[in-house]
């Protein structure tokens, strides 16, 4: 099974600030398998990019998905008030898929 | 447009079984799987399993496998999750999700709603 260690666990930021999240796997995985979602409380949650860097359908280009190997990050480049929420990456190059614990963005 | 629309919150005993709906919309059910995914609360996502939603062949998770049974209804475009010996830890909100019927490269491109599971005696 593939782990996926998400960090920081939380990030404290200013609207119009950079966040770069983290996305370390236990061994190395394609990079066309590894996707990123957001979710909001109470909601749930919504694919950002998959294939490490191709963005969903109607994702803004402030999401930026890059890396390969076992590193992996997704990048928003200014962030908006709508962009504060938690975000998972997720394995699916194999059984079992697997998810990180998240990264909680919260307005500073 | 797809939408994934889920049965509503349950509130079960210990040693119980749930049996969960997602009606899927807007795209045709067939040509796609649908993955179960629950969250407990305050947790990060864990991942069930998936069933073909054309041949209706399934795939669980090791942690789940005996205990779970995903079905579907095509003529209803519904697929549905059961779970069986409910305990405590098993609360959660079970999502499901669309996924093109692959082992690999299946990230979730449509999510139902979710549906609030409660186990307590």
């Amino acid at each position: 099974e593939v782990v996926l260690t998400q960090s920081p666990g939380t990030l404290s930021l200013s609207p119009g600030e950079r966040a770069t999240l983290s996305c370390r796997a236990s061994r190395t995985i394609s990079s066309s398998y590894l996707a990123w979602y957001q979710q909001k409380p109470g909601q749930a949650p919504r694919l950002l990019v998959y294939a490490a860097s191709s963005r969903a359908a109607g994702i803004p280009d402030r999401f930026t998905g890059s890396g390969s190997g076992t590193d992996f990050t997704l990048t928003i480049s200014r962030l908006e008030p709508e962009d504060f929420g938690v975000y998972y990456c997720q394995q699916c190059g194999g059984s079992p898929l697997s998810f990180g614990g998240g990264t909680k963005v919260e307005v500073k | 447009q797809v939408q994934l629309v889920q049965s509503g919150a349950e509130a079960k005993k210990p040693g119980a079984s749930v049996k969960l709906s997602c009606k899927a919309s807007g795209y045709t059910f067939t040509d796609y799987a649908i993955h179960w995914v629950r969250q407990a609360p305050g947790q990060s996502l864990e991942w069930m399993g998936w069933i073909n939603a054309g041949l209706g062949n399934t795939r669980y998770s090791q942690n789940f496998q005996d205990r779970v049974t995903f079905t579907r209804d095509s003529s209803a475009s519904t697929a549905y999750l059961e779970l069986s010996g409910l305990r405590s830890e098993d609360t959660a909100t079970y999502y499901c999700a669309r996924a093109i019927v692959a082992t690999i490269g299946t990230e979730f491109d449509y999510w139902g709603q979710g549906s609030l599971v409660t186990v307590s005696s």
